[in-house]
């Protein structure tokens, strides 16, 4: 079956700091790819997504690409702000057997210090 | 305008008491789902219909009952409520099919079972 894993958080970094999230996946077929973010108190909105490999996925200064050969989608930012404390959940969905469900990693709490 | 919307927002209940989720979205998708968010954040598929039609049903107890009156409702009946069912529920939608499919969220329901 479909599953994700993402590195263990909480990741803990000062502001303008680099970030990485880890996310790696096994799937069946070609999935499409997602990074959805959580902040406090609230749903989950979608961040970003690649649907075949090689795409690049980007918003609000946030990327992941889409890694076949690596089953990987990493999620980048290259200075992050307090506001991006939240916890993310990279996930996917296959078309498999008529199926669109995401698939969620554990997600990953980003914890941003002035 | 609020996308998908989720009522109540909180839900606080006795052990074995019956209570409803209710769902809408206003964005012409075709398929709703529900999600359970657990304490430590994991989330996790429980159904899912397309066009009023069941097509996703986990492994969820028999106490849980999805009902669909229309492609823009979807609620979630919970028979005998029990502690375990302390959680957060969110609902969802997306279209099944075709190049945009990805899932917008409500924002979500805390259920507290006492």
């Amino acid at each position: 079956g479909n599953s994700v894993t993402q590195m263990e958080g909480p990741v803990t970094l000062s502001e303008e700091a680099f970030l990485t999230i880890n996310c790696t996946y096994t799937a069946t077929g070609y999935p499409s790819l997602f990074w959805y973010v959580q902040y406090p108190g609230e749903g989950l909105q979608l961040l970003l997504k690649a649907t075949k490999a090689d795409d690049k996925g980007s918003n609000k200064g946030f990327e992941a690409t889409y890694r076949k050969e690596t089953t990987s989608f990493h999620l980048e930012k290259g200075s992050v702000q307090v506001s991006d404390s939240a916890v993310y959940f990279c996930a996917l969905s296959s078309l498999d057997t008529g199926r669109r469900a995401l698939t969620f990693g554990s997600g990953t709490r980003l914890q941003v210090q002035p | 305008d609020t996308a998908v919307s989720q009522t109540p927002k909180y839900l606080v209940t006795q052990m074995g008491n019956d209570k409803s989720i209710k769902c809408e979205q206003n964005l012409g998708h075709d398929t709703m789902y529900w999600y359970k968010q657990d304490s430590k954040k994991f989330l996790k598929i429980m159904f899912s219909y397309n066009n009023k039609e069941l097509i996703i049903n986990e492994t969820v107890p028999n106490r849980f009952s999805p009902k669909s009156p229309d492609k823009a409702h979807l609620n979630l009946h919970i028979n005998s409520l029990e502690l375990g069912d302390s959680a957060v529920y969110f609902c969802a939608s997306s279209h099944l099919a075709g190049v945009s499919y990805e899932q917008y969220f409500g924002p979500g329901t805390r259920l507290t079972v006492t």
